[in-house]
């Protein structure tokens, strides 16, 4: 079975700082990883994803997130935060052949204070 | 473009109460789940419908039950409320089985309180 582990269920970060959100997965076979986006009142949106191609993945709104299976981890970055970058991101798994069946993290909040 | 449309939005019960969540989805998937949120636990998948005509549990289906209603509708019902559902619950399409790009679309997400 797959896992997925959020390091901060809060993070804050001053408008124009690098964002770092982390992400940790355990699987018993390779994954496939995601990153999704949730705005107040929304529902999910997907930012980026990993399917075994590129270890590093660029995503929308200048997100990228790399994969590094040495650490099995997948965190995700941003070179300079937005005030439209408060949300709450959640990184996700699934195994190759188990269609779309996506176990989530606890999620991060993400601050961004002006 | 409605994409994937639940209602109600919000909903408040009394223990022991049953209700329906409806959803909706026009985008010609064959995939559609129910999740539900919690603070600090992400989503957790309680059913999924693979495909018209099949439905399985997820990691927490007690309590509840769904209907795959055609192709483009899939229900979940509380059939006895309890506390412990108060939550916020998200329906999601994908085009799979199959298909695994990984992207689900969700819908707004009903937020339901039992008392």
């Amino acid at each position: 079975a797959q896992s997925v582990t959020q390091l901060g269920s809060h993070v804050s970060v001053s408008e124009g700082a690098l964002v770092l959100l982390r992400c940790n997965y355990s699987s018993s076979v390779p994954p496939y990883l995601f990153w999704y986006v949730q705005y107040p009142n929304q529902g999910l949106q997907l930012l980026l994803k990993y399917t075994s191609a590129a270890t590093l993945v660029k995503g929308i709104n200048d997100f990228e997130a790399e994969f590094k299976k040495s650490e099995t981890s997948f965190h995700l970055t941003k070179p300079s935060a937005h005030m439209s970058d408060a949300a709450e991101y959640f990184c996700a798994v699934s195994i190759n052949n188990a269609g779309n069946m996506l176990t989530f993290g606890g999620g991060t909040r993400l601050m961004v204070k002006p | 473009n409605a994409g994937v449309t639940q209602t109600p939005k919000f909903q408040v019960l009394k223990t022991g109460q049953s209700m329906t969540l409806q959803c909706a989805q026009d985008m010609n998937h064959n995939s559609m789940y129910w999740y539900r949120q919690d603070p600090g636990m992400g989503l957790r998948l309680i059913y999924y419908s693979a495909s018209e005509g099949t439905t399985d549990k997820g990691e927490v289906p007690n309590g509840y039950n769904v209907s795959r209603l055609n192709k483009r509708e899939f229900s979940l019902r509380l059939e006895s409320a309890a506390p412990s559902q108060t939550s916020v619950y998200f329906c999601a399409s994908s085009e799979g089985p199959g298909v695994n790009t990984g992207e689900l679309f969700f819908g707004e997400g009903s937020r339901l309180t039992v008392l």
